[in-house]
């Protein structure tokens, strides 16, 4: 069985300051990793996908993250955060094949202080 | 980007009452879904849904639970009888043959 977890349920930080969003996954093969993000009272945005080749992969706004299998992890960063990234952050599994449906772990909720 | 509506965005009901929750997904996909998030909770899968059948449905995934998609119009998930526990923020969400899930904005059941 597919598994994720985020350690941290919330991270605080200030605005400009660089950010990471740790991401741990459980998973038998080769999985399929995603980041959304949750606005308040709006549904998930996908931020960026890894499937397969770079490891290190490029999102939107200036998000990327890395695909580390020894690690087992998924991390998400960004270099210099604006107070607009404040939301809810998750990291997702989803086996490769389509309409696999997509695990989820518990989410960060992220706060950028001006 | 694609756009995935539901409706209605709100629904308040009394326990034991049927609900019909509406998703309207992106034009040419194919792969459809349901995911439950409880009020500040993960979200979880419920049910996947292609060519008109269910793939697969997840242990929350009740017997109270249908979906359907008639004749290509909405995607809809319907609760007969609800439950107080049925309450929660339904999202949808529908794909193509790749694997990026584009999500709803999610409707809100409140079970009196």
């Amino acid at each position: 069985a597919q598994s994720v977890t985020q350690p941290d349920a919330r991270v605080t930080v200030s605005e400009g300051a660089s950010l990471q969003l740790r991401c741990k996954y459980s998973y038998s093969g080769t999985p399929y990793l995603f980041w959304y993000v949750q606005y308040p009272r709006q549904g998930l945005q996908l931020l960026l996908k890894y499937y397969s080749g770079d490891p290190v992969v490029q999102g939107v706004n200036g998000f990327e993250a890395e695909f580390i299998k020894s690690n087992s992890s998924f991390h998400l960063r960004k270099a210099s955060v604006h107070w607009s990234d404040s939301a809810v952050y998750f990291c997702a599994v989803s086996y490769n094949n389509a309409g696999a449906k997509l695990t989820f772990g518990g989410g960060t909720r992220l706060t950028v202080r001006p | 980007g694609p756009k995935v509506l539901q409706i209605p965005s709100h629904q308040i009901i009394d326990m034991g009452q049927m609900v019909t929750l509406n998703c309207d997904p992106v034009s040419n996909h194919l792969y459809f879904y349901w995911y439950k998030q409880i009020l500040g909770q993960q979200m979880e899968f419920l049910v996947n849904f292609y060519n008109g059948k269910v793939m697969e449905k997840s242990k929350l995934f009740k017997d109270q639970f249908s979906v359907e998609r008639p004749d290509g119009s909405y995607f809809t998930l319907k609760i007969q009888p609800t439950a107080l526990e049925d309450s929660a923020v339904y999202f949808c969400a529908s794909s193509t043959d790749r694997y990026e899930q584009y999500f709803g904005p999610g409707t809100r059941l409140t079970v009196l």
